[in-house]
């Protein structure tokens, strides 16, 4: 069964950095999602994507974030000036559509440390 | 707006038993519900869905769920537990009332124990 790959898996940096976060979709899915999971709290949505546009973004996703798809493969989630609060798991969702009953598959998500 | 809630943080149950997770759900339309799975270190799992038609629905690992409308709800039910299906599950909802590329909007969580 294909499956949704991120990398890397645990991400430690520095207040202030950048970080880039990676995902492979499942090949023949072209809508595209982040969610981020705060530990003990529920998963938020960030961003969905599609044509290689921003679909929707919820309030969480500021100007500090930026989604896109650099090579047509890899969907790439980057923070420019990571805060502390933005420490969490970060998860990759993509589906084959973009119909409201269609599953979104997960990757195994990217646990990000900011100190 | 849309919300779900998972009135149980904790569910503990003993292998071989029943287990019920239980959620409940509000949107302005019709739902589209679904339950995902997650282990230790891993990502979500998709287990099953509700989209429309029969309102008990089958899904992966022997689990399903019971959409009930007057109730708003969508518990997760297996009929024999196993030690293994111990894990995080949560439950979310999108509004048919929308249509696109709308996100999904998950539950807190319910942590399922299953002791041997």
């Amino acid at each position: 069964e294909p499956e949704v790959t991120q990398t890397p898996s645990h991400q430690v940096t520095q207040m202030g950095q950048e970080v880039i976060l990676r995902c492979v979709p499942i090949s023949n899915h072209l809508y595209f999602y982040w969610y981020r999971q705060i530990l003990g709290q529920k998963v938020e949505f960030l961003v969905s994507f599609y044509n290689n546009e921003i679909s929707e973004k919820s309030e969480i996703f500021d100007d500090q974030f930026s989604v896109e798809r650099p090579d047509g493969s890899n969907f790439t989630l980057k923070i420019r000036s990571t805060k502390l609060e933005d420490s969490a798991m970060y998860f990759c969702a993509n589906s084959e559509s973009g119909t409201q009953a269609d599953t979104q598959y997960f990757g195994p998500g990217t646990r990000l440390t900011v100190l | 707006a849309q919300s779900v809630a998972q009135p149980e943080d904790q569910v503990n149950v003993a292998e071989g038993n029943p287990l019920t997770v239980k959620c409940t759900y509000s949107v302005s339309g019709n739902p589209y519900l679904f339950w995902y799975v997650q282990y230790p270190n891993r990502g979500l799992q998709f287990l099953l869905k509700y989209i429309t038609g029969d309102n008990l629905v089958k899904g992966s690992y022997g689990f399903e769920a019971e959409f009930n409308k007057s109730q708003t709800s969508f518990h997760l039910k297996k009929p024999s537990a196993l030690v293994s299906d111990s894990a995080l599950y949560f439950c979310a909802v999108r509004d048919q009332a929308y249509s696109g590329n709308t996100p999904l909007v998950f539950g807190k969580g319910t942590r399922l124990s299953v002791i041997a």
